[in-house]
């Protein structure tokens, strides 16, 4: 089974600065999509960036990017210029592009703070 | 566009009760997964739902089951309530299931806690 890893319990980082968020996952597939959502105290969660393994390139969407690293399995979330509005809860997920199922693998999440 | 509806958002419930939670997809979606939230566990998948009949099942005992409607709305009922079933429910749709593009919209949640 895909188990996703995520070392970081808690990070925190000052308004306007830069924060990294680490997952690593273990996986046998070759075919599969990696995802960030985040949850802010409204519980909702909501989809951040999202990565095809069969793609190099990095995903970027505005001021997020990861570093997507296949060979090591990893895959964080590189935060830019962070704001207030971005201290939540982030949670790296794993889903198979080889069996059809549409679950997600979570990992235990990050909890952000935003000093101001 | 509507996002994806869940109800009831709080509920209580005591132990050998049973409760139903429901969850309105984002028009046109017609796959529906839930997920129960805990902070021991954490996310943890349940079942998923496409064109009325159950695609897959995580490793929940028989107690959790779930239905799908024509019209793609989905309940998931929990019979029996221990207090480890308080959690968050979290149910998502999306537009298709085969699909590698496939991206999951989450509801608010049911926040259900067992007295």
């Amino acid at each position: 089974a895909q188990t996703v890893t995520q070392s970081q319990p808690e990070m925190s980082v000052q308004e306007a600065e830069t924060v990294t968020l680490s997952c690593t996952y273990d996986t046998s597939e070759s075919d599969y999509y990696l995802f960030w959502y985040k949850q802010p105290p409204s519980r909702q969660m909501i989809l951040v960036i999202r990565q095809e393994a069969y793609k190099q390139q990095n995903a970027t969407e505005n001021r997020f990017s990861v570093n997507f690293q296949k060979a090591a399995k990893s895959f964080s979330l590189k935060i830019s210029d962070s704001q207030l509005g971005d201290a939540a809860m982030y949670f790296c997920a794993y889903r198979s592009g080889e069996t059809g199922a549409n679950n997600l693998f979570f990992g235990t999440g990050t909890r952000l703070t935003v000093i101001p | 566009k509507a996002g994806v509806t869940q109800t009831p958002r709080y509920l209580i419930k005591t132990r050998g009760q049973q409760v139903t939670l429901s969850c309105s997809p984002i028009s046109g979606h017609r796959s529906v997964s839930w997920y129960q939230q805990t902070p021991g566990q954490g996310l943890q998948f349940l079942f998923e739902y496409f064109s009325e009949t159950q695609r897959n099942k995580g490793n929940f005992p028989g107690r959790f089951s779930g239905r799908q409607f024509s019209n793609s709305r989905s309940e998931m009922n929990v019979s029996t309530l221990e207090l480890g079933d308080s959690a968050l429910y979290l149910c998502a749709s999306s537009l298709a299931v085969d699909s590698g593009a496939n991206v999951l919209t989450f509801g608010a949640g049911s926040r259900l806690t067992v007295l």
